[in-house]
C-alpha cells in the first residue's frame, strides 16, 4: 500500500529562519500530494496541494514541488513567524480515495 | 460553507458506557471519513463510506467499535462499551471526488476520554 515518510521533529526555530520538512512517498500511480497543518486544539487544514509531477503548491509563503525522480513533496519556507507554530503532515491520494499521512512534525517559532 | 461540523466537541465518561460521536459533512460531498488521533499512534483511518456506503472498514480497532451513514448529511461513530484505550480525538473528514484530487475537509474533532 502507499506510505508517507517525514522528518519526525519536532523542529524548533526561530522567527524569520528557513524551514523544510522533508517527505518522501511510496504509491503506485501517480498520487496527488498534500500539506496539511494542524494548529493546537483543532482539525487538519489543508495548507497546500500538487497533482502532476513538477507541480509546486504554494500557500501563505509556503511551498512544495511534486518530484517524481525522487518520490519527494518537501516544504519550504522561506522566512517563519510564531504564527507558523503546528503540526504539518504530508500526505498521499491514490486511486482508493483514500489519504495516506505521515506520522506529522511539529514546529515551534521562537520569537 | 460551514465546513464539517461534529459534536460534541468534548466528551467525558466513564468505563463501560457507549459513546456515539456525530458528523456532518460538507454538503455536496460524496467521501466520509472517520479518524482517530493518539500521541502514540498519530492520525489512523478508521473507516470511510462513499455516497453513504461502508468501504473500507479495516481500521476499525474492534467489534466495539462502529459506524453508519443513514444519509448524505450524517455519520456516527459509535463505541460500545468503551474503555480508557479509546481515549483520543476522534475526526471526520469529508471529500468531493468530482475535485479529483482527493483532498479532504476536517472537521475541529471530537476529544474524548474514558475514564
Amino acid at each position: 500500500g502507499d506510505s508517507v515518510t517525514q522528518m519526525e521533529g519536532p523542529v524548533t526555530l526561530s522567527e524569520e529562519a528557513f524551514l523544510t520538512i522533508n517527505c518522501t512517498y511510496t504509491a503506485t500511480g501517480y498520487p496527488s500530494l498534500f500539506w496539511y497543518v494542524q494548529y493546537p486544539g483543532e482539525g487538519l487544514q489543508l495548507l497546500l496541494k500538487a497533482t502532476k509531477a513538477d507541480d509546486k503548491g504554494s500557500n501563505k509563503g509556503f511551498e512544495a514541488t511534486y518530484r517524481k525522480e525522487t518520490t519527494s513533496f518537501h516544504l519550504e519556507k522561506g522566512s517563519v513567524q510564531v504564527s507558523d507554530s503546528a503540526v504539518y503532515f504530508c500526505a498521499c491520494g491514490g486511486s482508493n480515495y483514500k489519504l495516506t499521512f505521515g506520522k506529522g512534525t511539529l514546529l515551534t517559532v521562537n520569537p | 460553507d460551514a465546513g464539517v461540523i461534529q459534536s460534541p466537541r468534548h466528551e467525558v465518561t466513564e468505563m463501560g458506557q457507549e459513546v456515539t460521536l456525530r458528523c456532518k459533512p460538507i454538503s455536496g460531498h460524496d467521501y466520509l471519513f472517520w479518524y482517530r488521533q493518539t500521541m502514540m499512534r498519530g492520525l489512523e483511518l478508521l473507516i470511510y463510506f462513499n455516497n453513504n456506503v461502508p468501504i473500507d472498514d479495516s481500521g476499525m480497532p474492534e467489534d466495539r467499535f462502529s459506524a453508519k451513514m443513514p444519509n448524505a448529511s450524517f455519520s456516527t461513530l459509535k463505541i460500545q462499551p468503551s474503555e480508557p484505550r479509546d481515549s483520543a480525538v476522534y475526526f471526520c473528514a469529508s471529500s468531493f471526488l468530482g475535485g479529483n484530487t482527493y483532498e479532504q475537509y476536517f472537521g475541529p474533532g471530537t476529544r474524548l476520554t474514558v475514564t
